[in-house]
């Protein structure tokens, strides 16, 4: 079975500045997908940014990255410039090829302005 | 872009009632639909995998008897809560997986709320 950890109930940014937020995965799988999905007040679930296990250079979405280092089973989402809009709960999810998600606790960011 | 549909956006059912909730994939086929359950402030739980044309697989601790998923086209996936009870209320969101030609990529619902009273 898989786990995902995210430490970080809530962070507080703000406006332009940048924040990181932490995950950390358990895992037995070799080939694997990690995600980080926003959930604003809406509730609707946006896609982030994606990480293929396999690829060992970071990905990268404009003002999002992520810090993958597959030996320590970490993977940080860098949110670079913040927005007001970024305000939302931010959630790490991890799948393998049955394409079932499993996601962390979530982390609430608020962006100040 | 693709768009998954889910109907209705809150309902509000008494208590030993059945409700149905449906997960509809718009400009796209789905052979595999998911459902989760979210409690407030909380994250999403997979409740059980919706495959076109076959029953439903389960997640531990999920009662498929009260939870009937039914996927009966290729762009069409329900959940019916039956004889609901004041803690089945939650916030439940779909999400389907797009076969071909998009990277099998995955996209949710607007979720829907239950309340049971």
């Amino acid at each position: 079975a898989q786990t995902v950890t995210q430490s970080q109930p809530e962070m507080s940014v703000q406006e332009a500045e940048t924040v990181t937020l932490s995950c950390t995965y358990d895992t037995s799988e070799s080939n694997y997908y990690l995600f980080w999905y926003k959930q604003p007040p809406s509730r609707q679930m946006i896609l982030v940014i994606r990480q293929e296990a396999y690829k060992q250079q970071n990905a990268t979405e404009n003002r999002f990255s992520v810090n993958f280092q597959k030996a320590a089973k970490s993977f940080s989402l860098k949110i670079s410039d913040s927005q007001l809009g970024d305000t939302a709960m931010y959630f790490c999810a991890f799948r393998i090829n049955d394409y079932k998600l499993s996601f962390g606790a979530g982390t609430t960011v608020t962006v100040r302005a | 872009g693709a768009v998954v549909s889910q109907h209705p956006s809150r309902v509000i059912c008494k208590s030993g009632t059945s409700v149905k909730i449906e997960c509809r994939s718009l400009d796209f086929q789905a052979t595999t639909m998911f459902w989760y359950r979210q409690f407030p402030k909380q994250s999403l739980m997979l409740m059980a995998t919706s495959n076109e044309g076959s029953k439903a697989t389960y997640e531990q601790g999920v009662e498929k008897d009260k939870f009937l998923i039914n996927h009966a086209s290729l762009t069409l996936s329900t959940l019916t809560v039956t004889s609901a009870h004041p803690e089945d209320s939650s916030f439940y969101i779909c999400s389907a997986r797009v076969n071909v030609g998009r990277g099998n990529t995955i996209y949710f619902g607007e979720g829907s709320w239950l309340t049971v009273v």
